[in-house]
This record gives structure tokens, C-alpha cells and sequence, in this order.
């Protein structure tokens, strides 16, 4: 059975900490690995991953991906507090996703 | 390009009543997919059609619920009869289908904006 699981499920820091999110996934026909920013509505796309070892970078935010360990990691640096969100990680082809991490940065 | 496009926002109903939730793929897109996003389940795949042609319902929870999509710029997800279990937030997504039959897409998903459902 295909899955994606996320940790940690939620996670409290305070501004200007780093964090790092992780997902692994066991998913059919693998693909590629998602990432997705979720605030009060719909998830937004963050990351496509799909080569190994390549790093992808927006501001503060980086992914890497490592087929190998079947796992994606997701950092981000000098957090604030709109980076409160639930941070959801998607394995295609059926784009099945994880439970989420609920990350909650306090001024 | 309107995005995908879900009706209604919210939706009140009693328990027993049915249900219709509806969704506009963005044009052009192969791949329709229904999630259901609950605190204690997170965002669960019910269903994912490619080509208008439902692929995989491994995900639907209860034969109460039933998907269609009747062309490919229109899908529905109906509950009948509906129970205060079903109540959740639903979102349709789409995405265009580079990988041939059966979905192997190496895209993103385009979420449309839900629609919150409480069942009383």
C-alpha cells in the first residue's frame, strides 16, 4: 500500500530558529516528491523534487530529496511567523500525502 | 485561467440528506483528484480519474460516497446518505498528465479552495 509519512506531526519554535521537516514515502511508480504550504485554505506548491542530491532553494526555504532512503528533507531558516502552516509532502504519480507537519512560530 | 473552481464553500446539512460537492478542473488538465482533510486523518485521496476515466476509488471511505465526472470539466462528489462523520474540508485538484495512461505525472497538483462541509 502506498504512503507518505511526515515528522514530526508538529513542532513550536520561536522566531529566527531553523527547522527541518522530514518525509519519507513508499509510493508505486514513483515519480516525484511535493512539497506543499498549507495556511488557512488550499495547500500552495512549495518544491517539485526529482532528481537525488539536487537542492532546491527559495528564500529561506530548501528541499533535497534522497531516493535511496525513499525520504525528503524540507529546511527552513531564520523562521517567522508567517511560516506558521501545515507543511504537507505529496509522492506522485497518485499524489497521496502525508498527515502534514503543523509548524507554529512564535514571535 | 480561473484556477479550479469548487461549489459550494460551505455546506450545512442534516444527517440522511444528500450531498453534491462539484468541481471545474483548470482546462487543459488530464487528472482530477478528491481529497478529504480531516485534523485526525490529515489530506486523504478518495479518488483520482484520469481523462475523465476514474483510475483508482481505493480511497472512498463507504459506498455512501460516489464520484463522477461526466466530461472534462466538470466532476461531482456526492454523499447519500450523509452522516456528522463525513464532515470535513473536500478539495479537487487537478493536473496535466505528462506520463500516459494511468497518471504517472511529474507535476504539481493545482488545489481548488474546498468546500467545508458539516453535517448536523
Amino acid at each position: 500500500e502506498d504512503k507518505v509519512v511526515q515528522s514530526p506531526l508538529s513542532l513550536v519554535v520561536h522566531e529566527g530558529d531553523t527547522v527541518t521537516l522530514n518525509c519519507s514515502y513508499e509510493v508505486t511508480n514513483f515519480r516525484s516528491l511535493l512539497w506543499y504550504k498549507q495556511e488557512k485554505k488550499a495547500p500552495t506548491f512549495l518544491f517539485m523534487l526529482t532528481s537525488s542530491g539536487i537542492e532546491k532553494k527559495s528564500g529561506r526555504l530548501s528541499s533535497i530529496l534522497d531516493k535511496k532512503e525513499l525520504s525528503s528533507i524540507l529546511n527552513i531558516t531564520a523562521t517567522q511567523t508567517g511560516d506558521s502552516a501545515i507543511y504537507l509532502c505529496s509522492g506522485t504519480y497518485k499524489y497521496i500525502f502525508g498527515t502534514g507537519t503543523r509548524l507554529k512560530v512564535l514571535a | 485561467d480561473a484556477g479550479v473552481i469548487q461549489s459550494p464553500r460551505h455546506e450545512v446539512t442534516e444527517m440522511g440528506q444528500e450531498v453534491t460537492l462539484r468541481c471545474k478542473p483548470i482546462s487543459g488538465h488530464n487528472s482530477l483528484f478528491w481529497y478529504r482533510q480531516t485534523m485526525m486523518r490529515g489530506l486523504e485521496l478518495l479518488i483520482y480519474f484520469n481523462n475523465n476515466v476514474p483510475i483508482d476509488d481505493s480511497g472512498m471511505p463507504e459506498d455512501r460516497f460516489s464520484a463522477k465526472m461526466p466530461n472534462a470539466s466538470f466532476s461531482t462528489l456526492k454523499i447519500q446518505p450523509s452522516e456528522p462523520r463525513d464532515s470535513a474540508v473536500y478539495f479537487c485538484a487537478s493536473s496535466p498528465n505528462l506520463g500516459g495512461q494511468g497518471g504517472a505525472s511529474n507535476t504539481e497538483a493545482f488545489f481548488g479552495q474546498g468546500t467545508r462541509l458539516t453535517v448536523v
